[in-house]
């Protein structure tokens, strides 16, 4: 599976959009990008997944650079309860059944 | 109801005790998964069963065994439990191949 880079830290305003990003520059093409996220105290919820196109989904919005290395997920108007560590992992779609976590992003939305 | 439970939420013994965690799912998937989250917070997968049968093994000790009696049920059998096996296990259960994986609420291990 890819490695995969985020930025250890962020914050955002209650109310506005958070903009999580996250490079992936060894991803090979049949490879998907997957965002989870783990709020203090709880098991990993799933996001948000794509392989090329952008995707939305009542969570959040997640946009691939079009030459795959990077993506953004986009929480469109980040709420007190969207605190949590973000995680960006990138791995085979339809085979391999393991996740593997990096460090992911901590968010904190302030409000 | 609750999609992946775990039994027992905390789980205090000590070193060279056996101790046991409970895995259910009710989404009637046909993978489950243990991944352990260490005291740096980072996940990593243990074990993935599929229909009961072992699919990963992730260079974990033997002396961690998991049992499935079906395709409901994933636990994890520890013996001679060490200091650093403390830490934070989940469950997780998906349909095989499936891009979403649903994770229990964690069992926090601590060995004395």
């Amino acid at each position: 599976d890819a490695k995969t880079t985020q930025p250890p830290s962020m914050d955002c305003a209650e109310g506005r959009a958070a903009n999580l990003p996250c490079n992936h520059s060894t991803i090979s093409g049949n490879e998907y990008v997957y965002w989870y996220r783990q709020i203090h105290s709880q098991g990993p919820q799933y996001i948000i997944h794509g392989l090329k196109n952008n995707e939305t989904n009542e969570m959040a919005s997640l946009i691939i650079t079009e030459d795959r290395k990077s993506s953004t997920l986009i929480l469109p108007h980040a709420t007190l309860r969207d605190t949590a560590v973000y995680y960006c992992i990138v791995r085979l779609g339809a085979a391999g059944n393991k996740l593997t976590f990096g460090g992911g992003t901590r968010v904190l939305v302030k409000p | 109801d609750t999609a992946v439970s775990q039994t027992p939420k905390y789980l205090v013994t000590q070193m060279g005790n056996d101790k046991s965690i409970k895995c259910e799912q009710n989404l009637g998937h046909d993978t489950m998964y243990w991944y352990k989250q260490d005291s740096k917070k980072f996940l990593k997968i243990m074990f993935s069963y599929n229909n009961k049968e072992l699919i990963i093994n992730e260079t974990v000790p033997n002396r961690f065994s998991p049992k499935s009696p079906d395709k409901a049920h994933l636990n994890l059998h520890i013996n001679s439990l060490e200091l650093g096996d403390s830490a934070v296990y989940f469950c997780a259960s998906s349909h095989r191949g499936a891009y979403e994986q649903y994770f229990g609420p964690g069992t926090r291990l601590t060995v004395t």
